[in-house]
């Protein structure tokens, strides 16, 4: 079946440095895309999303690259900090307005 | 806005019992409720939508007479683990969206269960 799929369950990165997460997506149909953080023993949070009719969109410290052509899907997130730390997630909104949520990628942010 | 809640936020029970789980919008009507499972260092994933007024959709694999929902509401979805196994431990987390919000589907906090 469709699944969305991470292939890097965790990434270090220095304080201050920029951090990417990516994520790849096999259901070309899907027309949503969400990045989710979630802290330890916690619900997911919404960070951004982004449309399939755009390629790029930027929020606060963060920008998510749409790249439908390889189904790929990045979080860029700008002077990373510790409380950045947590498990990021992908997911996708199929025609059935369901989500499918990929692996999840630990970052790890050292001081 | 849009804050979705659960209760318990834990809970431990023997096995063989039951065990429900409250998911409640806040301060929206949610038409709407999703139930995922999360599975220790694991992705979340969908169990059941919930309709108000109408039976649960499960996904393959979930078994509707073990995880009973009930949407008796536009603000309140429960979620019944019965006869509740060890294997069932596990972080339950559901998620509402609201009618005139488009798809975003917003948190809840998530309930640990653990079966004992």
């Amino acid at each position: 079946g469709e699944s969305v799929g991470l292939h890097l369950p965790t990434l270090s990165v220095q304080e201050g440095d920029n951090s990417i997460i990516n994520c790849a997506y096999s259901n070309s149909a899907s027309d949503y895309f969400i990045w989710y953080k979630q802290e330890s023993g916690k619900g997911p949070q919404f960070i951004i999303d982004i449309r399939s009719n755009m390629d790029k969109r930027q929020g606060q410290r963060v920008t998510v690259l749409l790249n439908k052509t390889v189904k790929h899907l990045s979080l860029q997130i700008a002077a990373t900090q510790p409380g950045d730390s947590a498990v990021y997630f992908c997911a996708e909104n199929n025609a059935g307005n369901m989500l499918t949520f990929g692996g999840g990628t630990r970052l790890m942010v050292k001081p | 806005g849009a804050v979705v809640s659960q209760h318990p936020s834990w809970v431990i029970c023997k096995s063989g019992t039951s065990v429900k789980i409250e998911c409640r919008s806040l301060d929206f009507q949610a038409t709407t409720m999703f139930w995922y499972r999360q599975f220790p260092k694991q992705s979340l994933m969908l169990m059941a939508t919930s309709n108000e007024g109408s039976k649960a959709t499960y996904e393959q694999g979930v078994e509707k007479d073990k995880f009973l929902i009930n949407h008796a509401s536009l603000t309140l979805s429960t979620l019944t683990v019965t006869s509740a196994h060890p294997e069932d431990s596990s972080f339950y987390i559901c998620s509402a969206r609201a009618p005139l919000a488009g798809d975003e589907q917003y948190f809840g906090p998530g309930t640990r269960l653990t079966v004992t």
